[in-house]
């Protein structure tokens, strides 16, 4: 089993729906949590990075960590073509523990106008 | 900022060639990570350095790759000799102490070995 598994899709969905995104992991001691956003030929951006289990929201994009299920999402409210991308998520161990990023391969959304 | 640059941004070689890869992180990082990127394996750490010391080259496939960073605002990525299964997008990432786990990822060079 991979340490981070991530559904490649791709997938496409209308403008205005929402979307998920999702990852699972196996190594319990990642506490750190991201999701990078990449567009067609160009380097992943950080979108959103959490701490540990919770939600945090950034405007139209909510990203949650649920660690008892080794499970984290990244939630897309009022999609746009604009955020056709492929989202990555990536997640560390504590601070000291390792300085590695592990990456899942990454899932391609389209959102058609 | 100018962001973390790379180049070339793209290298087309023969079978056999040495190739390399160079990056300039972001001024004030003291890390800087090297990265592979295919379809089959996704996105893969190859080494990373920490103050211009290399920490984990774990990632590092054969010995035909080699990394280097003789100061902090530079360093190398060089494979010799080239195959064609080394074909790949090829990013460089920095990122400073105390900020988080937040990387910030050049735009990449995409290689193709013949």
């Amino acid at each position: 089993q991979k340490e981070v598994e991530q559904d490649p899709g791709p997938l496409s969905v209308p403008e205005g729906a929402i979307v998920s995104l999702n990852c699972t992991y196996s190594n319990s001691a990642f506490q750190y949590f991201m999701w990078y956003r990449q567009y067609s030929r160009k380097g992943p951006e950080l979108l959103m990075y959490t701490y540990s289990s919770g939600n945090k929201e950034d405007g139209r994009f909510t990203a949650q960590v649920d660690k008892s299920s080794k499970y984290i999402s990244l939630f897309i409210r009022d999609s746009q073509p604009s955020d056709s991308a492929t989202y990555l998520c990536a997640m560390s161990e504590t601070q000291g523990g390792s300085e590695k990023l592990v990456f899942g391969k990454g899932t391609k959304l389209t959102v058609n106008p | 900022d100018a962001g973390v640059i790379q180049s070339p941004r793209h290298e087309v070689t023969e079978m056999g060639q040495e190739v390399t890869l160079r990056c300039k992180p972001i001024s004030g990082h003291d890390y800087l990570f090297w990265y592979r990127q295919t379809m089959m394996r996704g996105l893969e750490l190859l080494i990373y350095f920490n103050n211009n010391v290399p920490i984990d080259d774990s990632g590092m496939p054969e010995d035909r790759f080699s990394a280097k960073m003789p100061n902090a605002s530079f360093s190398t990525l060089k494979i010799q000799p080239s195959e064609p299964r080394d074909s790949a997008v090829y990013f460089c990432a920095s990122r400073a102490s105390g900020s988080g786990e937040t990387q910030y990822f050049g735009p990449g060079t995409r290689l193709l070995v013949l």
